[in-house]
């Protein structure tokens, strides 16, 4: 069964500091791989998947099928990066196979 | 930014009573989705529906129906037999497989 796991439930770093977010997955296929954010008071938003290859907002992930890893990556970190992040899988079923990470809290300090 | 609508924002119930919260979207996607975000827990798929007049189970289905008569309207009923109601619940949206999710702004509802 597919699987995403981050390790991190909250992660502190400071303004200007680089971040990484961890996330891994199982997965007996060929997965998408997705970046969900949602800010204080905002709706769950798409960041970035990994099929479009783009940088937003600064963060970057790079899919390593060889470790299942998804980690987002920002060198420098802002304080309005603070927000709640999720890394999801989909399979290519609707729903079913979309499945979400329990997400990792970054607090961006000044 | 419209896209999808959930309504109420907040609903307070008693314990046995059953309780709609209404999904609409006008992206003219074809597949909706219910979840319900837990602290700590990420999201979980209640219900899915890949078209009009279908609809299926997601991880969490007990205690909760759905219905899908129209293409923008995917509203989720959370019946006294659900244990634990209480919780954020999250309604979605995408073109098809594949596609990128769009989420509505939730709806918390507390059951007392």
């Amino acid at each position: 069964a597919q699987r995403v796991t981050q390790p991190e439930k909250l992660l502190s770093v400071f303004k200007g500091a680089p971040v990484e977010l961890k996330c891994n997955y199982s997965y007996s296929g060929s997965p998408e791989l997705f970046w969900y954010v949602q800010y204080s008071r905002q709706r769950l938003q798409l960041l970035l998947r990994h099929i479009s290859r783009e940088s937003i907002k600064g963060f970057t992930a790079d899919l390593n099928k060889g470790e299942t890893s998804f980690h987002l990556k920002k060198p420098f970190a802002q304080e309005e990066d603070s927000a709640m992040y999720y890394c999801a899988l989909s399979g290519g079923n609707y729903g079913q196979n979309f499945v979400f990470g329990p997400g990792t809290r970054l607090s961006v300090l000044p | 930014d419209g896209g999808i609508t959930q309504s109420p924002k907040y609903l307070f119930r008693k314990e046995g009573q059953n309780v709609t919260l209404s999904c609409e979207q006008n992206l003219n996607h074809d597949a909706m989705y219910w979840y319900r975000q837990d602290p700590g827990q990420g999201l979980r798929l209640i219900y899915y529906s890949q078209i009009v007049n279908d609809f299926q189970k997601g991880d969490i289905a007990e205690g909760y129906s759905v219905s899908r008569e129209k293409k923008e309207s995917f509203p989720l009923t959370v019946t006294s037999a659900q244990k634990n109601p209480t919780a954020f619940y999250l309604c979605a949206s995408s073109r098809g497989s594949l596609d990128t999710i769009y989420f509505g702004e939730g709806s918390w509802l507390t059951v007392v």
